[in-house]
C-alpha cells in the first residue's frame, strides 16, 4: 500500500459544482494532515491544514477519519480559480517530514 | 517579506557537468528540504537538514549532495552521477520538525539536461 494515495483524477466540473477529493493513508502513527494546491508549474501552497474534528475556510472543508486512516476536501460552489492540483500531504510519524500524494488535477470549466 | 529564495529560476546542465541549485530562506525555519518532481509525479525528497551543520539523505539520494552551513541557506548539488536530473527542484522549510505546521515552499527550479 502507498503511504499517500488519492483519486487518480482529472476532474472536470461546472462552474458551481461541488467537488470531492478523497485520499488515504498508511501510517497509523500520522499527526499531521494537510490539503496543498499547486498550480500549473508553480510550488505547492498550504491550502488548509486539517484537524481531527474536521474544519472549514470558506467553500473549503476538510475532514480526518482517524480509524480509516482517511481524508477528504470538499469545494463548494467551484470556481473557475479553482482550477489546479490539490495534494494529500501527511506527516511520517515521529520524523516529522511530510509525504505528499501524487494529487488530483481539477478543472473548472465555465 | 519573509520567504525562501530559490535561483535560478530555470538552469541548463551539460551531460558530465556538476550544478548547484540555491536555496535561501529568511523565515527563521529550523528545518530545510529539497524534493525533486517530475511530470505526472508526485514530490520525493532528496535530502533534508533539520539543523545547522546536519542533514539525511532522503528517499532519493543517490547522485545529489548538500551542505548546511547557515541556517538560512541549504544549497543542492547535482552531480554527474544523477544520470536523470532533468526535473523541477522545489526547496522548501519548516519552522520545526515535530510540529504541525506544513512546509513553504520557494518557487522551484527548473534542471533541463542539454
Amino acid at each position: 500500500r502507498k503511504e499517500v494515495e488519492q483519486d487518480p483524477g482529472p476532474f472536470n466540473v461546472p462552474e458551481g459544482a461541488t467537488v470531492a477529493f478523497n485520499c488515504t493513508y498508511s501510517n497509523s502513527a500520522s499527526q499531521s494532515f494537510f490539503w496543498y494546491r499547486q498550480d500549473c508549474r508553480k510550488e505547492p501552497k498550504l491550502l488548509m491544514s486539517v484537524y481531527s474534528s474536521g474544519n472549514e475556510d470558506g467553500r473549503f472543508t476538510a475532514q480526518l477519519n482517524r480509524a480509516s486512516q482517511y481524508i477528504s476536501l470538499l469545494i463548494r460552489d467551484s470556481k473557475l480559480s479553482d482550477s489546479a492540483t490539490y495534494l494529500c500531504v501527511v506527516n511520517a510519524g515521529s520524523q516529522g517530514n511530510l509525504i505528499f500524494g501524487k494529487g488530483t488535477k481539477l478543472s473548472v470549466k465555465p | 517579506d519573509g520567504g525562501i529564495t530559490q535561483s535560478p529560476k530555470y538552469l541548463f546542465r551539460k551531460e558530465g557537468q556538476n550544478v548547484t541549485l540555491s536555496c535561501e530562506q529568511n523565515l527563521n525555519h529550523d528545518a530545510m528540504y529539497w524534493y525533486r518532481q517530475d511530470p505526472g509525479q508526485g514530490l520525493r525528497l532528496i535530502y533534508y537538514s533539520q539543523i545547522v551543520n546536519d542533514f539525511q539523505k532522503g528517499d532519493i539520494a543517490e547522485g545529489y549532495s548538500v551542505s548546511r552551513e547557515k541556517k538560512e541557506s541549504f544549497p543542492l548539488t547535482v552531480t554527474s552521477a544523477q544520470k536523470n536530473p532533468t526535473a523541477f527542484y522545489l526547496c522548501a522549510s519548516r519552522i520545526g520538525t515535530l510540529q504541525p505546521y506544513g512546509y513553504t515552499f520557494g518557487s522551484g527550479t527548473r534542471l533541463t539536461v542539454v
